[in-house]
């Protein structure tokens, strides 16, 4: 596995403001992938990261609103742009490991807009 | 589409007891399935995975599951529950990855499991 760490690990925001969360791993990886995790709910990808290309975003979720960065193969950071309330989640980073079969997860990153 | 299925969002068992977590699963490819655990205010951590090879998988913590395509079903099962077993368990199914270059496809949730142990 790897060691994955997302900062920061929790915050509490104002509406109408951004916050942009931090991915790092401690080896070089080709996927990472970022996931939104409402309260009480499963887990839902909001889009794929490939270093050197384009994020590649599920339906519902748009650049504008989750612009993703990956400026190398070990860190990608995901804002979550003009908060509301409804943005109060939990997001998680994973990566791919195990030749393309596995994804692994950091801590999370737990959000609150007011 | 693949869709994941678990049956009771909330499982109570005692302490010592068999401990079985169900998971049905749409795919229309054979899938990869994956069970991760959630303890509270953490990520998640893989269980175990079947990916293809052994139908009885065994992962981490005293936990096995078995992939049944007949049922479309990957139960998660450990015999004797421990207190430190009180999690949120997730069942996800994804394709396998069309080629290395590409790597993995993305994960399917199910809605997760409470699991309780009862002293």
């Amino acid at each position: 596995s790897a060691v994955i760490s997302q900062k920061p690990s929790r915050d509490i925001c104002q509406r109408g403001t951004s916050l942009t969360i931090q991915c790092q791993v401690d080896s070089q990886v080709t996927m990472m992938f970022w996931y939104r995790q409402q309260p009480g709910q499963s887990l839902t990808l909001i889009a794929t990261a490939n270093q050197g290309s384009e994020a590649t975003y599920e339906s519902g979720f748009v650049i504008d609103k989750f612009p993703i960065s990956r400026p190398n193969l070990t860190f990608s950071t995901l804002t979550v742009s003009n908060m509301s309330p409804e943005d109060s989640s939990i997001y998680l980073c994973s990566v791919e490991l195990g030749g393309g079969e596995t994804q692994y997860f950091g801590p999370g990153t737990r959000l609150l807009v007011l | 589409a693949q869709s994941v299925t678990q049956l009771g969002s909330h499982v109570s068992v005692s302490e010592g007891a068999l401990v079985l977590l169900r998971c049905n699963y749409s795919s229309s490819v054979p899938p990869y399935l994956f069970w991760y655990v959630q303890y509270p205010n953490q990520g998640l951590q893989l269980l175990l995975k079947y990916t293809s090879a052994a139908t009885l998988v065994k992962g981490i913590n005293g936990f096995e599951a078995e992939f049944k395509k007949s049922e479309t079903s990957f139960h998660l099962t450990k015999p004797s529950a421990h207190m430190s077993d009180a999690a949120e368990y997730f069942c996800a199914v994804s394709d396998p990855p069309r080629n290395i270059i590409q790597g993995a496809q993305k994960l399917v949730f199910g809605q997760g499991t409470r699991l309780t142990i009862n002293p």
